[in-house]
């Protein structure tokens, strides 16, 4: 049961245009999500957060907007540079406390055409 | 680079058999979680341990067991290995175990450890 999806597994943009991630989940008990960036050889590095109270963060080129009716989120990357390529994940946690473990989706490749 | 180590970086053996792979977390940090990560799947949450103490256990095998020592390092033993153990296993750790009064902890991620039973 796959709880945080990621639909498209690859993603191809110009550098210098957007990109846009898209990440859905089903479980309503998730109320904070974050990106992950993962370049080959080397662990995920956190990338940008959200909380359920938020619909928008932004963080310098990197934007995260969560939907929770529609129970989705994207991650928005203005302008897109060749150094963004890599393969992000989405990743949610719920309000259970005491348990901090993430949900991972299957993740993007991201690849910046120069 | 995160702070948070793993080694072997690879590790090849054969099925039926045992390893353990270890982590060390940032300096500071008392919570370890490790991940493991199949092919074309993403990353899966094994089990906490929060200052030497089980947290929480996620889709963990068995055949796998962790444990946290004194100096905060930690251990995954995988053992009676299958051919499908073969994975990415990833470690993390965060300040704290949970989001309490803090707010969401960010977990940050060791290299991995890229384990081949073949």
């Amino acid at each position: 049961d796959q709880q945080v999806k990621q639909n498209s597994p690859s993603l191809s943009v110009q550098e210098g245009r957007i990109s846009i991630l898209n990440c859905d989940y089903t479980n309503s008990m998730f109320d904070y999500f974050l990106w992950y960036k993962k370049y080959p050889a080397e662990g995920p590095t956190f990338l940008i957060s959200i909380s359920s109270i938020k619909d928008k963060n932004e963080d310098g080129r990197f934007t995260v907007f969560l939907n929770k009716s529609a129970k989705h989120l994207s991650l928005h990357i203005v302008p897109s540079q060749p150094g963004d390529s890599a393969v992000y994940f989405c990743a949610a946690s719920g309000a259970n406390f005491g348990n901090e473990k993430l949900t991972f989706g299957t993740g993007t490749r991201l690849t910046i055409i120069p | 680079d995160s702070g948070v180590t793993q080694t072997p970086k690879h590790l090849i053996t054969a099925t039926g058999q045992r390893v353990t792979l270890r982590c060390s977390p940032r300096s500071g940090d008392l919570s370890v979680y490790w991940y493991q990560q199949s092919l074309d799947q993403g990353l899966q949450f094994l089990i906490q341990y929060y200052n030497g103490e089980e947290r929480a256990k996620g889709n963990i095998l068995e055949r796998f067991s962790a444990q946290q020592f004194p100096d905060l390092h930690s251990e995954l033993n995988l053992s009676s290995l299958e051919l499908g153990d073969s994975a990415l296993y990833f470690c993390a750790s965060s300040v704290e175990p949970d989001r309490g009064r803090a707010g969401q902890e960010t977990q940050y991620f060791g290299p991995g450890t890229r384990l081949l039973v073949l």
